[in-house]
């Protein structure tokens, strides 16, 4: 059980909008701390894909967009690609005293 | 260029401990911290705990305490993640993975590591 909450999977076709949801608590989005979010391709290691909730890393496309409401957390793809067949995660930080990094428990987004 | 070079996969017995190494490249080393994450087969990103090199101080997930201890060599800049008494299911690709903090809270992960997997079986 993840303490930040996304969808197991979600889909579209290519040149469809997606988005991906990541519900946290006031022990971490509610308690102000950011919200990154990472892409894994296929057998490969995370990429950092947007932080501080909105902010694209140089090189990332501006069809990968990021937001938030309340202590949600979405990262939104517009105009799908194949190649952005991949898991999603978000991240964020938490102020309990059992775990400081947390993780949700990823998405996998199929392109249709 | 920044980049987190891991040490290669391990094979090991429930019982024993593996070491995993992270060397760092392409940035001032003293000025990020490292973090470490396990990523069971088929499964989500797991924190483990994480290293300021500047302050030497770890601090690690509950789940972790007292199995795991992560340290840092300034002089080569290199990262180590040590877990003890392996299980069959600490089988798992490690990661490392860089950040910074600002004003004290670690902020994003910018560079991972390519993964490190560690089998354990009898």
């Amino acid at each position: 059980q993840s303490v930040l909450t996304q969808p197991p999977s979600v889909s579209g076709a290519p040149g469809q909008r997606v988005t991906i949801s990541c519900t946290g608590s006031i022990s971490n989005i509610g308690a102000g701390y950011d919200v990154h979010w990472y892409q894994q391709l296929p057998g490969r290691a995370p990429k950092l894909l947007i932080y501080g909730y909105t902010n694209r890393p140089s090189g990332v496309p501006d069809r990968f967009s990021g937001s938030k409401s309340g202590t949600t957390a979405s990262l939104a793809i517009s105009g799908l690609q194949a190649e952005d067949e991949a898991d999603y995660y978000c991240q964020s930080y938490d102020s309990s005293l059992s775990v400081n990094w947390v993780f949700g428990g990823g998405t996998k987004l199929t392109v249709l | 260029q920044v980049q987190l070079v891991q040490s290669g996969a391990e094979v090991k017995k429930p019982g024993s401990s593996v070491k995993v190494s992270c060397k760092a490249s392409g940035g001032t080393f003293s000025n990020y911290g490292i973090t470490w994450v396990r990523q069971a087969p088929g499964q989500g990103l797991e924190w483990m705990g994480g290293i300021i090199p500047m302050s030497t101080t770890a601090n690690y997930a509950q789940m972790f305490q007292g199995r795991v201890t992560i340290t840092a060599d300034e002089s080569t800049s290199t990262a180590y993640m040590e877990l003890k008494s392996l299980r069959p299911e600490d089988t798992a690709v490690f990661y490392c993975a860089r950040f910074e903090t600002k004003f004290g809270v670690p902020q994003s992960l910018d560079y991972w590591g390519q993964g490190t997997l560690v089998t354990v079986s009898s």
